[in-house]
């Protein structure tokens, strides 16, 4: 399968406690992408993320949230000390080419839907 | 500040008829502009595209219109299938800055 991978695909979290969310992108691509869908909510731009390198983090809270994409490894969207608002499905997107060559086209994984108590 | 508005949440057609869904924009330096499919549990997939030079693309049963003037986009799937039945996205964005803009989604019901 050389889809998006997100893993753990459920995750459940007292307040408080840390959550790791794992994301591999598409074979050959260099560019990741992570959203997050609340309840009833449409898709919301958190993180754009390139290896090593975050270019656009215009849509992340400015606490508790953060997010990596090393030179080996998945992308990591981690949120500290949860809280109930937090619960939410964070999807992970990738493409090929980003910049002046990137037509918008992202591909996804099938989503981490966290759930916090 | 909703840059992409999806105004309809939900929308229920008939088999066999034309469904039309739309999306309207406020940032006029959107040039590119997509629809997304998502069944329930399942990550979004790419439908169909259009650029901001074009007016229309087609893709089979699926044609995606795009009025620059109006900033306004539909989505036109004709003949609607049941299998069609899922939440519809629209989105936006701009070449040199990566991300996508989305709006909140229709759910599109097609009845047998």
């Amino acid at each position: 399968n050389a889809g998006v991978m997100q893993n753990p695909r459920h995750l459940v979290r007292r307040r408080g406690q840390e959550a790791r969310l794992r994301c591999s992108p598409m074979k050959g691509h260099s560019h990741v992408y992570w959203y997050r869908q609340l309840p009833e909510e449409g898709l919301k731009f958190m993180v754009y993320l390139q290896k090593e390198n975050i270019i656009d983090e215009s849509g992340m809270p400015k606490e508790r949230f953060s997010a990596e994409f090393p030179k080996e490894g998945p992308s990591i969207l981690r949120i500290q000390q949860v809280v109930r608002g937090d619960s939410a499905a964070y999807f992970c997107a990738s493409s090929l080419l980003g910049g002046a060559a990137d037509t918008g086209e992202l591909f996804f994984g099938e989503g981490s839907r966290l759930t916090v108590l | 500040d909703q840059q992409v508005k999806q105004n309809s949440p939900s929308l229920s057609v008939q088999e066999g008829r034309i469904s039309i869904l739309n999306c309207d924009y406020t940032n006029s330096m959107f040039d590119y502009f997509l629809w997304y499919k998502k069944y329930p549990a399942e990550g979004p997939t790419f439908l169909i595209s259009i650029s901001s030079i074009k007016d229309k693309n087609e893709d089979g049963r699926f044609t995606v219109f795009l009025n620059k003037s109006a900033k306004h986009l539909s989505l036109h799937i004709v003949p609607s299938q049941p299998g069609d039945s899922a939440v519809y996205f629209c989105a936006a964005s701009k070449t040199n800055a990566g991300k996508s803009t989305f709006g909140d989604g229709t759910t599109l019901t097609v009845k047998p």
